[in-house]
């Protein structure tokens, strides 16, 4: 079946752009999930919801950072006035239910501001 | 949180069995010891979990030490696909994301 799929796959803004990240989760997954992965760091937890709930925003750096999943399936990480550390591979990830259950990862959106 | 110390890199050869250690000696009693992988270029992909016993699938083995400050990954036969950065990471059962420390960069000579 299908996995998690995340769009754009690469995506290039000048310093102070706005941009919108896409996330499809597996159908059916009632969480999803936003991590942030520096070059050559580990994944870093930015937000998560459950069905359209967004239950733990704490992982995000800023104000600038927006995430919503208004009909708790499709879900848009939004990054207002870009800045140059905020260049990063964005990975969404969905899970069956909330309790320690396994992620499923999509591939991720490589960010590069300039 | 309870953290896991892994080392940085480690290699092996092809068709060869792979041990990958981890310790976690604050782990908590309730903690499950998880391990993920990232492909290059990948999301991170589950692996396998286990709370005490050794666990085995079709991916991997987890044996487990009966204190459970320790944990070791086997692979039992390395494939070049093998080569990837593996997670060990620990998480509580009412946990919902994952904290991801930097892993172990797992190298494979043909």
């Amino acid at each position: 079946g299908a996995g998690v799929s995340q769009s754009p796959r690469y995506k290039v803004a000048k310093r102070g752009q706005d941009v919108a990240l896409r996330c499809d989760p597996i159908s059916g997954h009632v969480s999803l999930f936003w991590y942030q992965q520096a070059l050559g760091q580990g994944p870093e937890f930015l937000t998560y919801f459950q069905n359209e709930a967004q239950l733990d925003k704490s992982g995000l750096p800023s104000d600038r950072f927006f995430a919503e999943r208004p009909e708790g399936s499709v879900s848009t990480l939004k990054i207002q006035r870009t800045q140059q550390e905020d260049s990063a591979v964005y990975l969404c990830a969905s899970s069956l239910d909330r309790v320690a259950s396994e992620q499923y990862f999509g591939p991720g959106t490589r960010l590069t501001v300039t | 949180d309870a953290k896991t110390t892994q080392p940085n890199s480690m290699e092996s050869n092809e068709e060869e069995p792979v041990h990958l250690p981890c310790n976690h000696s604050t782990i908590s009693g309730t903690d499950y010891i998880h391990w993920y992988r990232q492909l290059p270029s990948q999301g991170p992909e589950y692996v396998i979990h286990g709370l005490t016993s050794n666990v085995n699938n079709r991916m991997a083995s987890l044996a487990i030490a009966e204190d459970r400050k320790s944990s070791t990954l086997i692979l039992h036969r390395a494939t070049l696909r093998d080569a990837a950065v593996y997670y060990c990471i620990l998480r509580g059962v009412a946990d919902d994301k994952i904290i991801f420390g930097k892993g172990t960069r797992l190298h494979i000579l043909p």
